[in-house]
């Protein structure tokens, strides 16, 4: 029974390359959320995915960050150009409904770390 | 002011202690409020939900205090085990995101 699998797990970037961040969600959920964590920082909502459809990105920033989530395969978080901030820990959720008011229950993956040089 | 706020500690406590952390929490039309935990460099993992009447598992209470708009998470007879960063999270709406706090430090020294 498979929790949430997010590759890479390690991921180095220079500035100016493209980083591709992958989340494959526990079996049954089709709700999937991307937060961003910075060193010392709390966790910050980015952005959240049905099949096929962003339902909320508010958390995204407007250039160079874009996500998926494709009737096939897993959801993606694209960031291009990167910059030294980009630099964090990328966690995908999943739940089996919308998250909300009544289900505080997110199930993370392990993380993206990206570093860029 | 920030959403959710919490002491970042770190919070050093011989095992067997009992620590309690805090949180506090800035919108009013908050709807639920819950404690997760996330170990160094692994994932965040939901430890307990916060209901108003407040609510009891094992060692761990949580509280809720809406008048002040804070939580509160109670751990007593700390383990070795139980060091890890505690995160207040709070739900503003039943559509919008959680959010999450900084988080708590907390270490359980032998």
């Amino acid at each position: 029974n498979a929790g949430v699998m997010q590759n890479p797990r390690h991921l180095v970037r220079r500035r100016g390359q493209e980083a591709r961040l992958r989340c494959s969600p526990m079996k049954g959920h089709s709700h999937v959320y991307w937060y961003r964590q910075l060193p010392e920082e709390g966790l910050k909502f980015m952005v959240y995915l049905q099949k096929e459809n962003i339902i909320d990105e508010s958390g995204m920033p407007k250039e160079r960050f874009s996500a998926e989530f494709p009737k096939e395969g897993p959801s993606i978080l694209r960031i291009q150009q990167v910059v030294r901030g980009d630099s964090a820990a990328y966690f995908c959720a999943s739940s089996p409904r919308r998250q909300g008011a009544h289900t505080g229950e997110l199930f993370f993956g392990e993380g993206s770390r990206l570093t860029v040089l | 002011r920030k959403e959710v706020e919490q002491d970042p500690g770190p919070f050093n406590v011989p095992e067997g202690a009992t620590v309690a952390f805090n949180c506090t929490y800035s919108n009013s039309a908050s709807q639920s409020f819950f404690w997760y935990r996330q170990d160094c460099r692994k994932e965040p993992k939901l430890l307990m939900s916060v209901y108003s009447s407040g609510n009891e598992d094992g060692r761990f209470t949580a509280q809720l205090n809406r008048a002040s708009q804070y939580i509160s998470l109670l751990i007593r007879d700390s383990k070795l085990s139980d060091s890890a960063t505690y995160l207040c999270v709070v739900s503003n709406s039943g559509n919008t995101p959680l959010v999450f706090g900084k988080g708590t430090r907390l270490s359980v020294i032998a």
